[in-house]
């Protein structure tokens, strides 16, 4: 079945240091690769996303990169501050009519200051 | 511009009873999707809908249901509330019809089943 596979589940770094969080798809026919960001209350706030026709995309700090042939894609990012440290989720959506994310189960990163 | 509102922001009911979730969509987005948030199981997709159509059901038990109005604001109900279905429940809009635009999430409903 469809399946988004999310790593590492914890990832620690110290200030200005840079994280990489690194997500798996089952489905080849996804097309469509958003990241959210999930602070403690709220819901997931998209940070940057990358459709299956671009390789890499980045603004600012923040970069995704994407690979079809090994379906893979992560997200980087640099110069991290404290206020990056949240809940980072990766998600897939299927190439058909419908709006369907499947979510990678989630990283929690902490920027140590 | 207003982003995605959800009623009520919690809720605490009893086993067996029934509970009703809203969500306004951004100003113009057609495309609603619902999604259940725990612990365990993660982000789970509930269901998704457009122009007042469901289009697609994620694997949840028909106690879980919806229904989008003409203005493209939606509604999710829950009948026979189990412990189980204690969750955070997010709603999404996006512009759509396809499913390769970008969605934004509400704050959620935290719903407590005791």
């Amino acid at each position: 079945g469809e399946n988004v596979e999310q790593h590492p589940s914890t990832l620690s770094v110290q200030e200005g240091d840079s994280a990489v969080i690194k997500c798996t798809y089952s489905d080849s026919a996804s097309n469509y690769f958003p990241w959210y960001k999930q602070e403690l209350g709220k819901g997931p706030q998209l940070i940057i996303d990358i459709r299956s026709n671009v390789g890499e995309k980045k603004d600012q700090r923040i970069a995704v990169t994407l690979n079809k042939t090994a379906k893979h894609f992560s997200l980087h990012i640099t110069e991290t501050q404290p206020e990056d440290s949240a809940v980072y989720f990766c998600a897939a959506s299927l190439m058909d009519s419908s709006y369907k994310l499947i979510f990678g189960s989630g990283t929690r990163l902490l920027v140590r200051p | 511009k207003a982003g995605v509102t959800q009623t009520p922001r919690y809720l605490i009911k009893t086993r067996g009873q029934q509970v009703t979730l809203s969500c306004s969509p951004i100003s113009g987005h057609r495309s609603v999707s619902w999604y259940q948030q725990t612990p365990g199981q993660g982000l789970q997709f509930l269901f998704e809908y457009f122009s007042e159509t469901q289009r697609n059901k994620g694997n949840f038990p028909g106690r879980f249901s919806g229904r989008q109005f003409s203005n493209s604001r939606s509604e999710m109900n829950v009948s026979t509330l189990e412990l189980g279905d204690s969750a955070l429940y997010l709603c999404a809009s996006s512009l759509g019809p396809g499913g390769n635009t970008e969605a934004f999430f509400g704050q959620g409903t935290r719903l407590t089943v005791v």
